[in-house]
């Protein structure tokens, strides 16, 4: 079973800065995976499917990126709704989570 | 516009079933595996299984194995997730998501279903207390 480990789990970060978030995979997954948002009370929301392609809607300061087993989601500029926890994802399997958090 | 509607919180005693209810509208049902995720409270989330709403095809977490089944009604485009021997441990949300890959891509490309999940109900609190 692949697990995928998410890193670090809390960021604390204050509104405009920089926001890099890491996922691991035990093994290679291609680039087989996605990225998530969750907001307290709400649904998660696909952010990026395939390592780097962003969905439709998605505001262009999210990117995705990597390949195998080392993947990053980058947040440039980061607004007050984007304070949230981030998941990563390939089929079957999700990581802990990265919490984005205000400083 | 693309919906799942799910059905409502439950509050089951140990060892008894839920069954939980996502029905879709806004698009064509048997087109698009749908897949169920859970969340324990202040915890992350996990991946139970999905169905193939075209033959009813399901593919389920080892984790799962034996107590967790879902179905699906094309009639009225439902899905159901029933859970049962309920422990404590599965008190938690229960979301309901479509892929975001066409069943027909999947099939055709050998892609595994899950590279994304792009529609999201808005969850089943079940609540397992005696």
């Amino acid at each position: 079973e692949i697990v995928l480990t998410q890193s670090p789990a809390t960021l604390s970060l204050s509104p405009g800065e920089r926001a890099t978030l890491s996922c691991r995979a035990s093994q290679s997954v291609g680039t087989y995976l996605a990225w998530y948002q969750q907001r307290p009370g709400q649904a998660p929301r696909l952010l990026i499917y395939d390592a780097s392609f962003r969905v439709t809607g998605i505001p262009a300061r999210f990117s995705g990126s990597g390949s195998g087993t080392d993947f990053t989601l980058t947040i440039s500029g980061l607004e007050p709704e984007d304070f949230a926890v981030y998941y990563c994802q390939r089929p079957g399997t999700f990581g802990g989570g990265t919490k984005v958090e205000i400083k | 516009q693309v919906q799942l509607v799910q059905s409502g919180a439950e509050v089951k005693k140990p060892g008894a079933s839920v069954q939980v209810s996502c029905k879709a509208s806004g698009y064509i049902f048997t087109n698009y595996y749908m897949h169920w995720v859970r969340q324990a409270p202040g915890q992350g989330l996990e991946w139970m299984g999905t169905i193939n709403p075209r033959g009813g095809s399901t593919n389920y977490a080892q984790k799962f194995q034996g107590r967790l089944k879902m179905t699906r009604d094309t009639s009225t485009s439902t899905v159901y997730m029933e859970l049962s021997s309920l422990r404590s441990q599965d008190t938690a949300v229960y979301y309901c998501a479509r892929d975001r890959l066409l069943e027909a891509v999947v099939t055709a490309t050998n892609r595994p279903p899950g590279l994304g999940l792009d529609v999201w109900g808005k969850g089943t609190t079940v609540t397992v207390s005696s």
